[in-house]
């Protein structure tokens, strides 16, 4: 099994500070999706990233993949209140058939 | 259309019982997954079903546990001797198709508490 180191673990800031998650591993991906999951509710999926190099923006969120396809990250702009949860990344080992979660990143925004 | 649906959504359980958690997954959706979640933390697989072929029970973390998928549709995790490190949110998810080109949708999972 691959596995998938998240970075930090805890992360509490100010609305409107920036800030940047990461995921790394020793192993290549064929992708890499980021989720995001509240209390009570099951993960749900933000964005997948398939090239190497790939960035992609979904509002104040951009997501990066390494050129190698072995690490990741998530920056989030002026963070909101809203943005409040637990951060998951998530491989697609390069056998195709699972998922490897990262342990999560638990972002709190503070108003 | 409704999404994953998972019962019960808490189940407190003295240790050595046997536990059932179901999953109703998304109509249509062929492939189907059950992860682990301990508090706070990321999720482990547990074991996939696609269509009709034989499922990867390669998560399963002891034969205490065992899954079912009657019909192509609804599953049935079962959990045999239960133990208190048994713990933890029970997620299921469904995909139209298995694999990294489809997306998967998450029920609210099953919380597992064992005394």
């Amino acid at each position: 099994t691959q596995l998938l180191e998240q970075s930090p673990q805890f992360l509490s800031i100010q609305e409107g500070e920036n800030l940047t998650v990461y995921c790394n591993s020793s192993s290549v991906f064929s992708s890499l999706q980021w989720y995001r999951q509240e209390p009570g509710e099951g993960p749900v999926l933000l964005v997948t990233v398939v090239t190497g190099g790939e960035v992609k923006k979904l509002k104040r969120l951009t997501f990066q993949f390494g050129d190698a396809r072995k690490d990741s990250s998530l920056h989030i702009t002026a963070a909101q209140p809203g943005d409040t949860g637990l951060y998951l990344c998530a491989g697609w080992e390069t056998s195709g058939s699972r998922l490897t979660f990262g342990e999560g990143t638990q972002l709190t925004v503070n108003p | 259309g409704a999404g994953v649906s998972q019962s019960p959504s808490n189940k407190v359980t003295e240790k050595g019982k046997d536990v059932e958690l179901r999953c109703d997954p998304i109509s249509g959706h062929t492939a189907l997954y059950w992860y682990r979640q301990s508090l706070g933390q990321g999720l482990e697989f547990l074991i996939y079903f696609q269509g009709n072929s034989a499922p990867d029970k390669s998560g399963l973390p002891s034969d205490r546990f065992s899954a079912e998928r009657t019909g192509g549709s609804v599953s049935t995790l079962t959990i045999q001797r239960t133990q208190q490190e048994d713990s933890a949110v029970y997620l299921c998810a469904s995909s139209f198709l298995g694999g990294s080109s489809y997306e998967q949708y998450f029920g609210p999972g099953t919380r597992l508490t064992v005394t």
